[in-house]
């Protein structure tokens, strides 16, 4: 299995403008995470997707952001617009939820900067 | 509110000798405890775990304690090998919590050759 897929890798784009930030989870995993990492929190979640669904979204930070889950293997962490404290290293996760517990498969990340 | 919490940013410790990151939470509820590694540019990396039902867990060079009372856990790497620098982050989850996993600020730990 090649893990969990982030694109883009890296990503440079202007103050005001809309990211896409992109996740193909694990085939057969039912959990999607994305976390943001900062210095001064470390790996913060954003939203948590069960069997496609939205279940926390308590750590969006504010209405700028947003997250997808359509299918399976597909989810999107939309920023819009975006502003230059958006800058960190996002990553997403993904784990099969079945009773007993798992851990959690991170990407490689995709780091935000917002000039 | 950071629910995980590592006090400790940093951490050198010489090769062979032993490594011991430490972790603390405040939410009683957490029954599961995890422990990643993660290198630059990559994304973090299961490393090992513990239930609440336990005290100890083992796996090779790294063994994880927890003590719930104190709320309190603690990973020790012997011996510890250069390849082991990387930022160890401590994670923290409850079934209650549909397994959404809590992480602290990470040490970094350098092993000196």
């Amino acid at each position: 299995d090649a893990g969990v897929i982030q694109s883009p890798r890296h990503e440079v784009t202007e103050m005001g403008q809309e990211v896409t930030l992109r996740c193909k989870p694990i085939s057969g995993h039912n959990s999607l995470f994305w976390y943001r990492q900062t210095m001064m929190r470390g790996l913060e979640l954003l939203i948590y997707f069960n069997n496609n669904v939205p279940i926390d979204d308590s750590g969006m930070p504010e209405d700028r952001f947003s997250a997808k889950m359509p299918n399976a293997s597909f989810s999107t962490l939309k920023i819009q617009p975006s502003e230059p404290r958006d800058s960190a290293v996002y990553f997403c996760a993904s784990s099969l939820i079945q009773g007993a517990r798992t851990e959690a498969f991170f990407g490689q990340g995709t780091r935000l900067t917002v000039v | 509110d950071q629910q995980v919490k590592q006090n400790s940013p940093s951490l050198s410790v010489q090769e062979g000798r032993i490594s011991i990151l430490n972790c603390d939470y405040t939410n009683s509820m957490f029954d599961y405890f995890l422990w990643y590694k993660k290198y630059p540019a990559e994304g973090p990396t299961f490393l090992i775990s513990i239930s609440s039902i336990k005290d100890k867990n083992e796996d090779g060079r790294f063994t994880v304690f927890l003590n719930k009372s104190a709320k309190h856990l603690s990973l020790h790497i012997v011996p510890s090998q250069p390849g082991d620098s990387a930022v160890y982050f401590c994670a923290a989850s409850a079934i209650t919590g549909a397994n959404n996993l809590f992480f602290g600020t990470g040490t970094r730990l350098t092993v000196i050759p």
